[in-house]
């Protein structure tokens, strides 16, 4: 079967740094995403990673290594309004439109 | 504004009474997608569509009907709802990347 696993939860405080991690097995990789879903609310897109390396938007950046089938999620001066489930995904075939997403973490920011 | 709408954003209903979730984008977006989202299960793709009439299944297809008439539009069908399909259902497009997806609200449908 394909897969993704990341950690249920992260507690984190104010101010600090935290780091999510997505391990994918999945028959192929064409690029994985991460996601932001504040409760109740739609998932909104964060970061994409097609290549290794680190990619930046602000306090938040994503990374990639294929060779690890590994990625992670880090994000910097956590906020309150941070506190939220994140979700990293993957597209495991070239040539259709199927995602997989990970189960999803949640993050609790704490002042 | 651009925006993904779904509607209805809540409905109650009873087993085998068939219905229609709406899903409209008004971004141009080739690409369309079902998901479902169950505690613990994050989200999981029901249907997917990559253009106008092409559409293709999901890892959950089961029980859902879908189609592509325009552009703009991929409403999500269950012809006979069970308990089982209880679950918030999101509609979300897409222009050329897979990965950078904008989602609808969501709808949050009981199936009793």
């Amino acid at each position: 079967g394909q897969s993704l696993e990341q950690p249920s939860e992260v507690t984190a405080v104010e101010g600090a740094i935290v780091q999510i991690n997505c391990t994918y097995q999945t028959s192929g990789f064409y690029g994985l995403s991460w996601y932001q879903q504040h409760d109740g609310g739609a998932p909104t897109f964060l970061s994409y990673n097609g290549l290794d390396g680190l990619e930046e938007t602000g306090r938040f950046s994503s990374f990639l290594s294929r060779s690890d089938s590994y990625g992670y999620l880090l994000l910097q001066e956590l906020q309150m309004k941070d506190s939220a489930s994140y979700f990293c995904a993957v597209k495991a075939t070239s040539n259709t439109g199927k995602l997989i997403f990970g189960q999803g973490t949640t993050l609790q920011v704490k002042p | 504004e651009a925006q993904v709408t779904q509607n209805p954003r809540y409905l109650i209903t009873v087993t085998g009474k068939k219905l229609t979730v709406t899903c409209s984008q008004n971004m141009n977006h080739e690409y369309m997608s079902w998901y479902r989202q169950d505690p613990g299960l994050g989200l999981r793709q029901i249907y997917y569509s990559m253009n106008v009439e092409v559409t293709d299944k999901g890892d959950v297809p089961e029980g859902y009907k879908v189609s592509r008439k325009e552009k703009r539009n991929f409403p999500l069908i269950l012809e006979s709802p069970s308990p089982n399909q209880t679950s918030l259902y999101f509609c979300a497009s897409s222009l050329r990347s897979l990965h950078e997806q904008y989602f609808g609200p969501g709808t949050r449908l009981t199936v009793t």
